[in-house]
């Protein structure tokens, strides 16, 4: 079974552009996470999703970041425009409903310049 | 305001002795609480979980204590192997929002 697929894995850009990362969830599990992850921070939560309603996005930046996730499927985390300090790992996450055990992808490592 | 937190970044321990990693936590309402390993260039992968209603969890090598009284768990991993060496965080579940810890550092040296 293939698990929690993320692209890209490294994204280089400069600050004030826009970067967008893509989450493909295990296959069934309904609730969907993106977390971001400072170095040498443990996760820190951004919005879960619920299908396809964003059950919680009480942490998410919202003059900045938007995310969406079509079809209860793949999700997309987008950032415009970046700034400095959005340099982190953000992983994307996945388990059933109600379920205690996430699945987390490689991440995708960003460096805004 | 840090609920989970890990105040050992970093731990070393020869290959076959027990590794001991510890987390305190601030809430005493979480459900869950559970144990992930993090690889470089890698997301975490879940590692063991304990229900709040229970003191001990046990799997093969690894089992996670909690003192609910003192607010605190651990991580015991017997034998230690030099794979095991990697980032360990505990997380607290209450509801359906995961807290993360800042992570442990685990070195086992050969």
């Amino acid at each position: 079974e293939a698990g929690v697929v993320q692209s890209p894995r490294y994204k280089i850009i400069e600050k004030k552009q826009p970067v967008a990362f893509w989450c493909n969830p295990i296959s069934g599990h309904n609730t969907l996470y993106w977390y971001r992850q400072n170095l040498g921070q443990g996760p820190e939560l951004l919005i879960r999703y619920e299908n396809e309603e964003a059950v919680d996005d009480s942490q998410l930046p919202k003059d900045r970041f938007s995310a969406e996730r079509l079809k209860g499927v793949d999700s997309t985390l987008k950032i415009q425009p970046a700034e400095l300090g959005d340099s982190a790992v953000y992983l994307c996450a996945s388990s059933l409903v109600g379920g205690v055990e996430q699945y987390f992808g490689p991440g995708t490592r960003l460096t805004v310049t | 305001d840090q609920q989970v937190k890990q105040n050992s970044p970093s731990l070393s321990v020869q290959e076959g002795r027990i590794s001991i990693l510890n987390c305190d936590y601030t809430n005493s309402m979480f459900d869950y609480f559970l144990w992930y390993k993090k690889y470089p260039a890698e997301g975490p992968t879940f590692l063991i979980s304990i229900s709040s209603i229970k003191d001990k969890n046990e799997d093969g090598r690894f089992t996670v204590f909690l003192n609910k009284s003192a607010k605190h768990l651990s991580l015991h991993i017997v034998p230690s192997q030099p794979g095991d060496s990697a980032v360990y965080f505990c997380a607290a579940l209450f509801g359906n929002q995961f807290y993360f810890g800042t992570g442990t550092s685990l070195t086992v040296i050969p």
